[in-house]
């Protein structure tokens, strides 16, 4: 069963709009937070990150906002720009592991349109 | 500095073949991770190794794949023999795991991508 789940497969948005990815986790260990963007024949790169001691973290564009309570987190992008469009990966672990290991989701692709 | 390597980028095999998948992490790493994305499943944990030593193998779908890293510079996954549902893109990842902080960031190779007929 999916720990991490990102329910919209794909997504578009208009450029210089807010592009808002969802992301629902099932696992109320998990503690630490990761979005990765992955570009076509690319393999995923980390794009932020949050705390579950924090609801927000902001990184220029990049927002993540976490709702423990939901147990739901977002990325919001603003102003959406052509150079994200691309496959958005959800991501999560648990520090009582005490290990490196992640729990992705399926993906989000991402259309900005022109 | 280079980036994770990883070899060969494609690989066209047929059912029954044994199929060697390569990865070299970025120098200085001790974490090494393999993962499998496709459709169905997205992208999903294989096997990974802490300064060499497999750490974790739950994600390994059958005694028909294996892991090695012989060295802190080279790993292998193996799929012997191979068939048409193995068939996804295969990612290495590796990250500098640091005392007390597991959640260092991965970085990740351009995949092979596999095909078995």
């Amino acid at each position: 069963d999916q720990q991490v789940k990102q329910n919209s497969p794909s997504l578009s948005v208009q450029e210089g709009r807010i592009s808002i990815l969802n992301c629902d986790y099932t696992n109320s260990m998990f503690d630490y937070f990761l979005w990765y963007k992955k570009y076509p024949a690319e393999g995923p790169t980390f794009l932020i990150s949050i705390s579950s001691i924090k609801d927000k973290n902001e990184d220029g564009r990049f927002t993540v906002f976490l709702n423990k309570s939901a147990k739901h987190l977002s990325l919001h992008i603003v102003p959406s720009q052509p150079g994200d469009s691309a496959v958005y990966f959800c991501a999560a672990s648990a520090s009582m592991n005490r290990d490196d290991k992640i729990i992705f989701g399926k993906g989000t692709r991402l259309h900005i349109l022109p | 500095d280079a980036g994770v390597i990883q070899s060969p980028r494609h690989e066209v095999t047929e059912m029954g073949q044994e199929v060697t998948l390569r990865c070299k992490p970025i120098s200085g790493h001790n974490s090494l991770f393999w993962y499998r994305q496709t459709m169905m499943r997205g992208l999903e944990l294989l096997i990974y190794f802490n300064n060499n030593v497999p750490i974790d193998d739950s994600g390994m779908p059958e005694d028909r794949f294996s892991a090695k890293m012989p060295n802190a510079s080279f790993s292998t996954l193996k799929i012997q023999p191979s068939e048409p549902r193995d068939s996804a893109v295969y990612f290495c990842a590796s990250s500098q795991r640091q005392s007390g902080r597991a959640r260092d960031t991965q970085y990740f190779g351009p995949g092979t991508r596999l095909t078995v007929l």
